[in-house]
């Protein structure tokens, strides 16, 4: 089972277009993590969200994290072909074992 | 800086072989950890480390092996190669302190192959 499940897992959108992902669990979260990876590299940090509720603004990014930290989402506005990769979602469990959702694959079209 | 330093970038092996997967880090962080990313997919965690000494077993450790003798180094090691295993590789380090924010920085990945 999942502990955190990613929706919608493959997203193709044109430019300049908005788009949400989603980040879901059965579980409480202590805390999430939003990384992005391009092709061929290691994922890299975007945002960590604590606090329920906690709205988090990256230039086109906002990431929400669910007033009952279930969830998490991550809206880009006026998308860009820059904005291409696979966004992943993490959280620790035990406070030292970082697990990831399995991702959502975005691909912006000029 | 270098930070997370993986090698090889890639390697093919044959079924039953065996091979480490070498990482250091030069962060001075205390936590290190590898995982596999097979295509499309997201991470799994093989083996995750606190600290010199101490090892711990991830989501997925079967088939893999790991030591921690030194704060930079976390070698990896795969026995008797089998094609499940073929996949990315991704080693990690975090700090968890006072001022530790438990952003993980990865390396490069290193792409293995078993035919």
């Amino acid at each position: 089972t999942q502990l955190l499940e990613q929706s919608p897992q493959f997203l193709s959108i044109q430019e300049g277009e908005n788009l949400t992902v989603y980040c879901n669990s059965s579980s409480v979260f202590s805390s999430l993590q939003w990384y992005r990876q391009e092709p061929g590299e290691g994922p890299v940090l975007l945002v960590t969200v604590v606090t329920g509720g906690e709205v988090k603004k990256l230039k086109r990014l906002t990431f929400q994290f669910g007033d009952a930290r279930k969830d998490s989402s991550l809206h880009i506005t006026a998308a860009q072909p820059g904005d291409t990769g696979l966004y992943l979602c993490a959280t620790y469990q035990g406070a030292q074992k970082l697990v990831f959702g399995q991702g959502t694959r975005l691909t912006i079209n000029p | 800086n270098a930070g997370v330093t993986q090698t090889p970038k890639f390697r093919i092996l044959k079924i039953g072989q065996s091979m480490t997967l070498q990482c250091t880090q030069d962060m001075n962080h205390n936590y290190m950890y590898w995982y596999r990313q097979d295509p499309g997919m997201g991470l799994k965690l093989i083996y995750y480390s606190v600290g010199a000494g101490i090892t711990d077993k991830g989501e997925v450790p079967n088939g893999y092996n790991v030591s921690r003798s030194t704060t930079e180094d976390f070698p990896l090691r795969l026995e008797l190669a089998a094609p499940s295993q073929t996949s990315v590789y991704f080693c990690a380090s975090s700090y968890w302190g006072p001022k530790g924010t438990g952003e993980l920085f990865f390396g490069e990945g290193s792409r293995l192959t078993v035919l």
